[in-house]
């Protein structure tokens, strides 16, 4: 059971904007960063947003990131097809003092 | 740009140790952090431990008895061994950098990762 609570999965059709929430609690989220990762089928997850709403050069802007308290979301807005893939939120942890993830969103394109 | 890649046995049996190197390029491991990663088959993923370059580590209490990394500057790489490994250790592993001075931010970039298996 992962640390940090997302939906299993999402889904949505092409053009749509979809949201992904994630969970923590006070000593996660609520005291740190979070941070978002794109796992494509087959292939190694990709830094998507970090320090909670910032896109590293090549990622395109309809990905963004929020926080709130103890939950963060991402957003997909213009949905392609390319974007069906995993999506991971993650932080820092300050018990037990380490990198968390949640257990992943299965996004599908319709 | 820096890029990593993992090497390492494919196959591990019960109970031995399981041994991974990520070597670094396209840049300087003297600084910054150095994580591993894994990933089970059709799961989430798993953060086991980091390096600092100068030596520091911190790991995942849940493994924190059976993980050493440690850190080769002058061969630009860093090691995993996890030992007394059972089926459930069965995963891909990555490597990745943590980009920040504190050991506390993001991956990136990550490895293409290397899957492990543990079986007799």
């Amino acid at each position: 059971q992962s640390v940090l609570t997302q939906p299993p999965s999402a889904s949505g059709t092409p053009g749509q904007r979809v949201t992904i929430s994630c969970s923590g609690s006070t000593s996660n989220i609520g005291s740190n960063y979070v941070y978002w990762y794109q796992q494509l089928p087959g292939t190694a997850p990709k830094l998507l947003i970090y320090m909670n709403n910032q896109r590293p050069s090549g990622v395109p802007g309809r990905f963004s990131g929020s926080k709130s308290g103890t939950s963060a979301s991402l957003a997909i807005s213009g949905l392609r097809s390319e974007d069906e893939a995993d999506y991971y939120c993650a932080t820092w942890d300050d018990s037990p003092n380490g990198p968390v993830f949640g257990g992943g969103t299965k996004l599908t394109v319709l | 740009q820096v890029q990593l890649q993992e090497s390492g046995p494919g196959l591990v049996k019960p109970s031995e140790t399981l041994s991974l190197t990520c070597t670094v390029s396209g840049g300087s491991i003297s600084s910054f952090y150095w994580s591993w990663v894994r990933q089970p088959p059709g799961k989430g993923l798993e953060w086991i431990g980091y390096i600092s370059y100068d030596g520091r580590t911190n790991y995942n209490p849940s493994l924190k008895s059976r993980v050493t990394i440690s850190v080769d500057t002058s061969k630009s790489h860093f090691s995993l061994n996890l030992s007394s490994v059972t089926a459930a250790d069965t995963a891909v592993y990555y490597c990745a950098r943590i980009p920040d001075s504190s050991g506390h931010g993001w991956f990136d970039p990550w490895g293409q990762g290397t899957l492990v298996t543990v079986s007799s």
